[in-house]
């Protein structure tokens, strides 16, 4: 059984330039919630998708943005990259109602490096 | 907003001692989790917590749910070297359409073999 699956592992972008990271959610799960991790720090929560749309959304900038497609895989956008993007970012999966109760599973995340 | 003040930041420890780390909430929360997170891994759920004065146990990990809904403490017993990694709570304010989980800073626990 698959869990979640992220790419690209690693990149580097330089200041300006855009950005597209995937995800695919565990088996079964139908629910995506996307978290940046920034170097000492928790996860902060950037958006959640189900149904394709945008469920909810956290205290980032619209430079940020998501997809959700209809086998449930998951796009983040990032535009205009700043040096302060530069963290992991992670995807994680849920069913609900299981969504509700905070039981995510997490991918082991994209980092993203920003000169 | 909501902020997690987790604490001890870092803990260094010899094996087979037991270990104890709380957080606490400025506000309330319907749901506690604990995460560990390995080196290059995405965190990893430990324990879930739903209902205030829960006490849970998986193995040798022991959560409990704080009575006011603004704490949680997760105690480790006979740590072992693979428990080594970064250990998160989370909580999350299911009311509403609020599903986000707001993380604390992590505690940092190294065990000496």
């Amino acid at each position: 059984d698959a869990g979640v699956t992220q790419s690209p592992t690693h990149l580097i972008k330089t200041r300006g330039q855009q950005v597209t990271l995937r995800c695919s959610p565990k088996s079964g799960h139908d629910t995506v919630s996307w978290y940046q991790q920034a170097l000492g720090q928790g996860p902060q929560f950037i958006f959640q998708y189900y149904e394709e749309e945008e469920r909810q959304r956290g205290n980032f900038p619209d430079r940020f943005s998501g997809h959700q497609f209809p086998n449930y895989s998951s796009e983040l956008n990032v535009n205009a990259l700043l040096l302060g993007d530069s963290a992991l970012y992670l995807c994680a999966s849920s069913l609900l109602p299981d969504g509700n109760t905070g039981e995510l599973f997490f991918g082991e995340g994209s980092r993203l490096t920003v000169l | 907003g909501q902020q997690l003040n987790q604490s001890p930041q870092s803990m260094f420890i010899q094996e087979g001692e037991d270990v104890s780390m709380n957080c606490t909430s400025s506000s309330i929360f319907n749901t506690w989790l604990w995460y560990k997170q390995e080196p290059g891994e995405g965190p990893v759920l430990l324990i879930a917590l739903y209902k205030a004065g829960e006490l849970t146990s998986n193995g040798r990990l022991t959560a409990q749910f704080g009575i006011t809904r603004k704490d949680s403490f997760l105690n480790i017993s006979a740590s072992i070297p693979s428990d080594v990694g970064i250990y998160f709570c989370a909580g999350q304010d299911s009311g509403g359409s609020n599903y986000k989980l707001t993380f604390g800073k992590g505690t940092l626990l190294t065990v000496n073999p």
